[in-house]
């Protein structure tokens, strides 16, 4: 079975910095692209980015390219979200998800509640 | 970067009724995605490659569509079909949403 869960969320001030971790499990993790979504509340879904199986090929959504940076480690089979300089609404929940080939994601995690206030 | 658009943004569907929902993209993709979302939880896929249903999904869904015009149709609507459903493309490097449509019953 499939499984991918997220953790490393909760409370952090604005301007600061939180690093996010999805485990994942059930499959072959370094044979996948692997993605980033989020979802303000209320809000509809944003992708953040993706990431290749070797990690030599990283692509991120314009708005967040220069905050958010995307990495995983394969021997450990965590996908990794690294955000920085956060505000206000970067206050979503946290997706990561697996991409199949032709850029749908297949499986999701259950999501990690990231809140940035003061 | 290619812009979805999805209508209608919210709706309401007595049972046995039959609902389309489109998404029309900014520049012609090759493929449509779809998921449904309940509250609280996570999106899950639905219709994949714009016409292939996802492990579980009643047949009564169907999806369709090609270039920059794309529908998910519901055949016989049914309370569980209550959510919100995303459209979703992937024009590398870019994956980008639709804004959603809210499905209500009723």
């Amino acid at each position: 079975e499939v499984k991918l869960v997220e953790s490393g969320g909760g409370l952090v001030q604005p301007r600061r910095s939180l690093k996010l971790s999805c485990a994942a499990s059930g499959f072959s993790f370094n044979d996948y692209w692997m993605g980033w979504v989020r979802q303000a509340p209320g809000k509809g879904l944003e992708w953040i980015g993706e990431i290749n199986q070797d990690s030599s090929t990283i692509n991120y959504t314009p708005s967040l390219k220069d905050k958010f940076t995307i990495s995983r480690d394969n021997a450990q089979n965590t996908l990794y979200l690294q955000m920085s300089k956060l505000g206000s609404e970067d206050t979503a929940i946290y997706y990561c998800a697996r991409l199949s080939y032709y850029g749908y994601f297949n499986y999701w995690g259950q999501g990690v509640k990231v809140t940035v206030s003061s | 970067e290619i812009v979805l658009t999805q209508s209608p943004t919210t709706m309401t569907a007595s049972p046995g009724e039959k609902v389309t929902i489109t998404c029309r993209a900014s520049s012609s993709v090759n493929y449509m995605h779809w998921y449904q979302q309940k509250p609280g939880a996570s999106p899950k896929p639905w219709i994949y490659e714009t016409s292939k249903l996802a492990s579980g999904v009643p047949d009564r869904f169907s999806g369709s569509g090609s270039g920059t015009s794309y529908s998910l149709t519901i055949n016989n609507m049914e309370a569980e079909d209550a959510a919100t459903y995303y459209c979703q493309q992937w024009n590398y490097p870019s994956i980008t949403f639709g804004s959603g449509t809210k499905l209500e019953i009723k």
